[in-house]
């Protein structure tokens, strides 16, 4: 059983689309994070966000955490083919040490 | 750069042969965690470790040992490799501003 459900796991829309993508968890974290992933490579952060409510943008990225703290989106506006890749949710759950939980990524393709 | 390295890329192994993923960060940071990364799965916690000499279990611990005696170092031991073994390996370190993941291992089990 996942913790944090991410969804939709893939997607295919066209160069100008907007999108979401939805982090879902019955259990509620101390913050929640957004991952970028490149074939090949680690996962590399994009945004923290910490308070219920919360909203943070950069560029064309919107990311919101739930005013609960179980869930979080990502909205991306005007696609571009450079936003292609696998974005990750993880969320840090304190229980005695912190730990980092991850959804299940969503691959993001976006065509020219 | 700073970072985390992880080392090697690659590895194939035999079914019952045991190795070492190496991992070093130079940020000075004390939390270090392994994850592997299956297809649909995300990435899933295998062992973490909160400073030099203390480590735990993460949840997918089985098969897999790991000890910490300095801030920068941080393997991951597979005493008996197995072909549910077969995955992508990340190592990462953290602070509180967020994780630095190295650019992982790529192990097949065979």
């Amino acid at each position: 059983t996942q913790l944090l459900e991410q969804s939709p796991q893939f997607l295919s829309i066209q160069e100008g689309e907007n999108l979401t993508v939805y982090c879902n968890s019955s259990s509620v974290f101390s913050s929640l994070q957004w991952y970028r992933q490149e074939p090949g490579e680690g996962p590399v952060l994009l945004v923290t966000v910490v308070t219920g409510g919360e909203v943070k943008k950069l560029k064309r990225l919107t990311f919101q955490f739930g005013d609960a703290r179980k869930d979080s989106s990502l909205h991306i506006t005007a696609a571009q083919p450079g936003d292609t890749g696998l974005y990750l949710c993880a969320g840090i759950i304190i229980q005695g040490a912190q730990k980092l939980v991850f959804g299940q990524g969503t691959r993001l393709t976006i065509n020219p | 750069n700073a970072g985390v390295t992880q080392t090697p890329k690659f590895q194939v192994l035999k079914t019952g042969q045991s190795m070492t993923l190496q991992c070093a960060q130079d940020m000075n940071h004390e939390y270090m965690s392994w994850y592997r990364q299956d297809p649909g799965m995300g990435l899933r916690l295998i062992h973490y470790s909160v400073g030099a000499g203390i480590t735990d279990q993460g949840e997918v611990p089985n098969g897999y040992n790991v000890s910490r005696s300095t801030t920068e170092d941080f393997p991951l031991r597979l005493l008996s490799a197995a072909p549910s073994q077969t995955s992508v390996y990340f190592c990462a370190s953290s602070s509180w501003y967020g994780y630095t993941f190295g650019s992982g291992t790529r192990l097949t089990v065979v």
